[in-house]
């Protein structure tokens, strides 16, 4: 069975500052690891995605995350927050051969200005 | 965006009445899934399709019923509404294990 931990559910950061947000996971096959991100009153929409290519990832709104395997984590990063980043996130995990996704509980991410 | 609709957005509704909210896409999509989203909880599967006629269950499936009679209609069912069903409901389509796309979502309140 797959499963997803985010660390923290609420993250507050200041506008420029560094986006940390913890994702750790469980899967006993080499997963298909996603990062989305919730606007209020939205759907989800796909930030990025590791599919067993370069462990660095990089998405879309400056957004990055790194495939650790040793560490069984893919923690979301940006180098400098801006307003509009705020938002909830989640990480999700799924079974490459599987077609199912398993989410985190989600971080709602605030920026400070 | 990929072509995904709900409805309805919004429906408030009573304890025990029959509740059927619609995902619809325009992508020829395999793969569709209903989840519900709760505070503190992520989102769940509720039940998922893999093809017209074929379903399967999902991680909270009791109290719910789905069915896919065309490549394009995805239906979740709520037989006899309750309390703990009050959420807002999320249709996600797919071709493949690589990437899902979700819909704007179905706020439900059942009092």
């Amino acid at each position: 069975a797959q499963s997803v931990t985010q660390l923290g559910s609420h993250v507050s950061v200041s506008e420029g500052a560094l986006v940390l947000l913890r994702c750790n996971y469980s899967s006993s096959v080499p997963p298909y690891l996603f990062w989305y991100v919730q606007y209020p009153n939205q759907g989800l929409q796909l930030l990025l995605k590791y599919t067993s290519a370069a462990t660095l990832v990089k998405g879309i709104n400056g957004f990055e995350a790194e495939f650790k395997k040793s560490e069984t984590s893919f923690h979301l990063t940006k180098p400098s927050a801006h307003m509009r980043d705020a938002a909830e996130y989640f990480c999700a995990v799924s079974d490459p051969h599987g077609n199912k996704l398993v989410f985190g509980a989600g971080t709602i991410l605030r920026v400070k200005s | 965006d990929a072509g995904i609709t709900q409805s309805p957005r919004h429906k408030v509704t009573e304890t025990g009445t029959p509740v059927t909210l619609r995902c619809h896409q325009t992508e020829n999509h395999r793969y569709m899934y209903w989840y519900r989203q709760d505070p503190g909880h992520g989102l769940r599967l509720i039940h998922y399709s893999y093809g017209v006629k074929d379903t399967d269950k999902g991680e909270v499936s009791d109290g719910y019923s789905v069915s896919r009679s065309k490549t394009e209609d995805f239906l979740l069912t709520l037989e006899s509404a309750t309390s703990s069903q009050t959420s807002v409901y999320f249709c996600a389509i797919s071709e493949s294990s690589d990437e899902q796309f979700f819909g704007p979502g179905t706020r439900l309140t059942v009092l």
